[in-house]
């Protein structure tokens, strides 16, 4: 099984920073990777797909890059409504998996 | 709108068995898979497998086969998942999810893109 690894499990920040979440795959996955928002009580949300792709509807301050083992989700500037959890996932090949997580908290 | 919809919050006993069901709207219900994902309190998001509604062919991890099943009804767009033989570990939050698919030159890469409301599952003696 491939294994997700993010970084860091937790951030602190405030309105109008820039984020950088870092997520890694155990081993190449070229750009299989999506990135999902959920928030407490609620079901993920599809942000980007294929490490880059932004998802409909989804607010141009997110962005992703990355191939390979190495991927990184930004958001440009945070908004109130941004403070989450992320999860990266792969889709190279199943079992898919998904990352530990990224909590984004109000500093 | 396109939505899934889940059927409500089960109490299950340690052994017994748990059917979630995820009706879908808005969409052509046999064109996309559905998968599912469950979530346990305060952990993260765990991928069960997922079921073609066009063919009916599940896919289940090595981990669960052998308890889960997943089924569909084209007639009323539904997709179901029953786990049986449930234990404490089974706890979770159930999502039901369409996946779509984005095709490149290094194959084709599966992602989630609707989301059921999520069914807690509580197995508890």
């Amino acid at each position: 099984d491939i294994q997700m690894t993010q970084s860091p499990s937790s951030l602190s920040a405030s309105v109008g920073d820039r984020v950088t979440i870092t997520c890694r795959a155990s081993q190449s996955i070229s750009s299989f990777l999506n990135w999902y928002q959920q928030k407490p009580g609620k079901a993920p949300k599809l942000l980007i797909y294929a490490a880059s792709s932004l998802q409909s509807g989804v607010p141009s301050r997110f962005s992703g890059s990355g191939s390979g083992t190495d991927f990184t989700l930004t958001i440009s500037s945070l908004q109130p409504e941004d403070f989450a959890t992320y999860y990266c996932q792969q889709s190279y090949s199943t079992p898919l998996t998904f990352g530990p997580g990224t909590k984004v908290d109000i500093k | 709108q396109v939505q899934l919809v889940q059927s409500g919050a089960e109490v299950k006993k340690p052994g017994a068995s748990v059917k979630v069901s995820c009706k879908a709207s808005g969409y052509s219900f046999t064109n996309y898979a559905i998968t599912w994902v469950r979530q346990a309190p305060g952990q993260g998001l765990e991928w069960m497998g997922w079921i073609s509604a066009h063919s009916g062919d599940p896919y289940s991890t090595q981990k669960l086969q052998g308890r889960v099943t997943m089924g569909t009804d084209t007639s009323t767009g539904t997709a179901y998942m029953e786990l049986r033989s449930l234990t404490d570990d089974d706890t979770a939050v159930y999502y039901c999810a369409r996946r779509r698919l984005s095709f490149s030159g290094s194959g084709s890469l599966s992602f989630f893109d609707i989301w059921g409301q999520g069914t807690m599952v509580t197995v508890s003696s």
